[in-house]
């Protein structure tokens, strides 16, 4: 099945640092990639939807200035969190996507001290 | 844009009993529906889906029903074991498994011996 990995797995980071997340995919193309964002006991949210060489696209509420979307080829794509706050604190996760089909990364725990 | 609503919030069975998790959507362009399988700290796994032209869909002791004309489909699960124990989440898609999927606010079930 396809492969999508994600580091780090977990991070531990100072209030106003930047942190970056990197999602591959290891064995196929990845045109579209979700980043999603899950706080403890609740569902996942849709962050923003990146496409390959393109701006990515941003939900409601999500500051584009503050989570950084980099979509630079068809296998990498990396979110960097910027000035992190303890309320930035959550398990970040990506999904890769081809056409019909989406594959989940193990996800990150960002813990902002 | 879609809501997707699941009901309930937590589900407490004995081993071996049957469970059932629903869930509502309100865009009826929706064509995908998938339900994943979530262990803490761990990404969602998906576990069985149904596209919109299909009303029902079996694997093992998982099984999926679709109304379209309600608008709301819901995961079978029968024969309970105490590794079904998870957070359950439903989603829906305009397009199929490749696009942004739209989650509940998931189910806590546990497996009780």
């Amino acid at each position: 099945g396809a492969v999508v990995s994600q580091h780090p797995s977990w991070v531990i980071c100072k209030s106003g640092t930047s942190v970056k997340i990197e999602c591959r995919s290891l064995d196929f193309q990845a045109t579209t990639m979700f980043w999603y964002r899950q706080f403890p006991k609740q569902s996942l949210m849709l962050m923003a939807t990146s496409n390959e060489g393109s701006k990515a696209t941003y939900e409601q509420g999500v500051e584009k200035d503050k989570f950084l979307i980099n979509h630079a080829s068809l296998t990498l794509s990396t979110l960097t969190v910027t000035s992190a706050h303890p309320e930035d604190s959550s398990f970040y996760i990506c999904r890769a996507g081809q056409v019909d089909e989406a594959f989940f990364g193990q996800g990150t725990r960002l813990t902002v001290v | 844009g879609e809501n997707v609503e699941q009901h309930p919030s937590t589900l407490s069975v004995q081993e071996g009993d049957s469970a059932v998790i629903k869930c509502t959507y309100s865009d009826s362009a929706s064509n995908y529906f998938p339900w994943y399988k979530q262990e803490l700290g761990k990404r969602p796994q998906l576990i069985i889906d149904i596209r919109s032209n299909v009303g029902e869909k079996k694997d093992q002791r998982i099984a999926v029903t679709l109304n379209k004309t309600a608008k709301h489909f819901s995961l079978h699960i029968t024969e309970t074991q105490p590794e079904d124990s998870a957070v359950y989440f439903c989603a829906a898609s305009n397009t199929g498994g490749g696009n942004k999927l739209t989650f509940g606010t998931g189910t806590q079930l546990k497996v009780e011996l």
